[in-house]
């Protein structure tokens, strides 16, 4: 039962545009959100998050929003850059659980020159 | 500041084989866990630790064995590898309720 999915295993963004990552849940108890990146050959890296008490994170050029009445997150990324490349690991987590991660199966982004 | 570390990074083993996957922190962080990647299922919980002596299952423990004596280290021992369980694994760790810092990964292979 995968309580966390992340529907498109591939996008393609030309350089300059916006990418939107989504990802959705069905565990109600997650109560926080992140979303790591992850290069070939290379372990994640932490991106941004977002507590379940908000609905929007801003970190430079990258944005999460949380609509929990959906049980969706989307992860914005404006304006896109060929070096944000990569696969986005969409994870959730809830109070209680020792910090275990709950994973999506990932949205391989490329961006176009 | 190594960060997190883990050993070897490239492994082939026979099934039946026993090995130990080496991971270790150097940011005095007492949770530590192990996934594994596979295509298509994302990143899978196989173990962690809250803390030195304390361990507990994940989502995938079966064929796993962990165990943490210090802080800073918490090796992943397979005890007679299947061909299931070629992935790539990663270690991680963080402080309590903090994000998780994760290693380079281990590419296992079993034949």
């Amino acid at each position: 039962d995968q309580q966390v999915k992340q529907n498109s295993p591939s996008l393609s963004v030309q350089e300059g545009r916006i990418s939107i990552l989504n990802c959705d849940y069905t565990n109600s108890m997650f109560d926080y959100f992140l979303w790591y990146k992850k290069y070939p050959a290379e372990g994640p890296t932490f991106l941004i998050s977002i507590s379940s008490i908000k609905d929007k994170n801003e970190d430079g050029r990258f944005t999460v929003f949380l609509n929990k009445s959906a049980k969706h997150l989307s992860l914005h990324i404006v304006p896109s850059q060929p070096g944000d490349s990569a696969v986005y690991f969409c994870a959730a987590r809830f109070e209680g659980g020792g910090n275990k991660l709950t994973f999506g199966t990932g949205t391989q982004l490329k961006v176009e020159l | 500041n190594a960060g997190v570390t883990q050993t070897p990074k490239f492994q082939v083993l026979k099934t039946g084989q026993s090995m130990t996957l080496q991971c270790a922190q150097d940011m005095n962080h007492e949770y530590m866990s192990w996934y594994r990647q596979d295509p298509g299922m994302g990143l899978r919980l196989i173990h962690y630790s809250v803390g030195a002596g304390i361990t507990d299952q994940g989502e995938v423990p079966n064929g796993y064995n962990v165990s943490r004596s210090t802080t800073e280290d918490f090796p992943l021992r397979l005890l007679s590898a299947a061909p299931s369980q070629t992935s790539v694994y990663f270690c991680a760790s963080s402080s309590a309720g903090g994000t998780q810092y994760f290693g380079p990964g281990t590419r296992l292979t079993v034949l």
